[in-house]
């Protein structure tokens, strides 16, 4: 089975612009969920879609968005960039949403966003 | 929200040697993940803890989680240096897929 594709790999942008970010998670697997990871606050958690619907989400600005397709793909979408903005963001499956850590979850090798 | 510990930040061993790394939970346990990052790169599903007293293996890496102390750790045996990387422990909170992880340790095996 393919493992969580995520793209671009690497994105370079500036500030004020807008970037949208892939997910495509491993097949059969219907949770996606969202994480920036910087030096600073190491890895948080910025939203997660089961079934198309946004399921929880984390502690960040409405200037951070996403959506899930019918074939679970899911992007996530940052407008109004900001220099803070700059981080490794992760995508990670799972088959079904998590409760209370009953199923494991999968990470995509990652987006490297840096805004100038 | 949940609060993780690792200990130790960062630790620096020779080939061979054993070692462990602990994650320590300030609310109750819900499930406990173990990953391995390279830097810069994504993360690695190592294993994933559910009961009290459950143990994992998988080659020279074992993982217990201990309910009662709110804690888990990893352990590895013989390490190489292919076992060098960043550690993240992170555990389920509530529903959701939404995972809490620790500050990670910075592992280093020197050959």
């Amino acid at each position: 089975k393919a493992g969580v594709t995520q793209t671009p790999r690497y994105l370079i942008k500036t500030r004020g612009q807008q970037v949208t970010l892939s997910c495509s998670p491993i097949s059969g697997h219907r949770s996606v969920s969202w994480y920036q990871q910087t030096p600073g606050q190491g890895l948080q958690f910025l939203f997660e879609y089961f079934s198309e619907t946004q399921r929880n989400k984390g502690n960040f600005p409405g200037r951070f968005s996403g959506r899930q397709f019918s074939n679970s793909r899911s992007e996530m979408n940052v407008s109004t960039l900001e220099l803070g903005d700059s981080a490794l963001y992760l995508c990670a499956s799972s088959p079904w949403t998590l409760y209370r850590g009953a199923y494991e979850q999968y990470f995509g090798p990652g987006t490297r966003l840096t805004v100038t | 929200s949940q609060e993780l510990e690792q200990s130790p930040q960062s630790l620096i061993v020779q080939e061979g040697k054993n070692l462990t790394i602990n994650c320590t939970s300030s609310k109750t346990l819900y499930g406990l993940y173990w990953y391995k990052q390279k830097y810069g790169e994504g993360l690695i599903f190592l294993m994933m803890l559910q009961k009290g007293g459950e143990e994992k293996s998988h080659e020279k890496i074992t993982a217990k989680l201990d309910e009662k102390k709110q804690q888990s750790s990893l352990h590895i045996t013989a390490s190489q240096p292919s076992h060098a990387g960043i550690y993240l422990c992170g555990a389920g909170v509530g529903s959701g897929s939404r995972l809490t992880f620790g500050e990670g340790t910075q592992l280093t095996v020197n050959p």
